[in-house]
């Protein structure tokens, strides 16, 4: 196992209410990031980081907050969340950033009803 | 706008032969190309990579192939096997062309391989 946790596995909340999901690694890599997986469009990115409090936003960024605190754990907030935010939120790490590729943990099965 | 695509949803082949996925891309920045393998209830893990200098990398079964001038990527499993079966993605990213991509991969939509006994 490349040492990379997620959790929740699964998570149901109600539209509006506030959700954190949280990516745990014990690599010590530098970069993070979260992507989600939607049938049709693949993974897109929605924030990454390149080091303690260092983030920027991806592709589909809106209605998302991340923070990066330590480099072993980067969260996800949903500000609000709502039904278009149903979908299965992945973590990935990488050592350098580019050229190899990303270790993804297992995800989590966000429903929001 | 998709800036790479998959546009096989899915591939059905029997169990021996090659199975070939293909990907476009649009963005003539990308010059790095990788693919990942994903199992149901898993994360995606990675399987093949190829930078924009070559046309062909090769890995046991799997061997990338990169046409530049068509923006056009294909991945060969030959022989295929029932273990194969799993969903695809092809992901692209610039390398560090006077700034720094920090990793960011843009994933296909992904190909559904099945392949049966």
């Amino acid at each position: 196992d490349a040492g990379i946790t997620q959790s929740p596995r699964h998570k149901v909340t109600e539209t509006g209410t506030p959700v954190t999901l949280r990516c745990h690694q014990t690599e010590n890599h530098r970069y993070m990031y979260w992507y989600r997986q939607d049938p049709g469009h693949g993974l897109r990115l929605i924030h990454y980081s390149y080091g303690v409090k260092d983030t920027d936003k991806g592709e589909v960024s809106d209605g998302y907050s991340v923070s990066r605190s330590k480099t072993e754990d980067f969260l996800l907030t949903l500000e609000s969340a709502t039904s278009s935010q149903t979908s299965v939120y992945f973590c990935a790490i990488s050592s350098t950033g580019q050229m190899s590729g990303y270790t993804f943990g297992s995800g989590t099965r966000l429903t929001v009803v | 706008d998709q800036q790479v695509k998959q546009n096989s949803p899915s591939l059905s082949v029997q169990e021996g032969r090659i199975s070939i996925l293909n990907c476009d891309y649009t963005n003539s920045m990308f010059d790095y190309f990788l693919w990942y393998k994903k199992y149901p209830a898993e994360g995606p893990t990675f399987l093949i990579s190829i930078s924009s200098i070559k046309d062909k990398n090769e890995d046991g079964r799997f061997t990338v192939f990169l046409n530049k001038s068509a923006k056009h990527l294909s991945l060969h499993i030959v022989p295929s096997q029932p273990g194969d079966s799993a969903v695809y993605f092809c992901a692209a990213t610039p390398t560090n062309a006077g700034g720094t991509s920090y990793g960011k991969l843009t994933f296909g939509q992904g190909t559904i391989l099945t392949v049966h006994p």
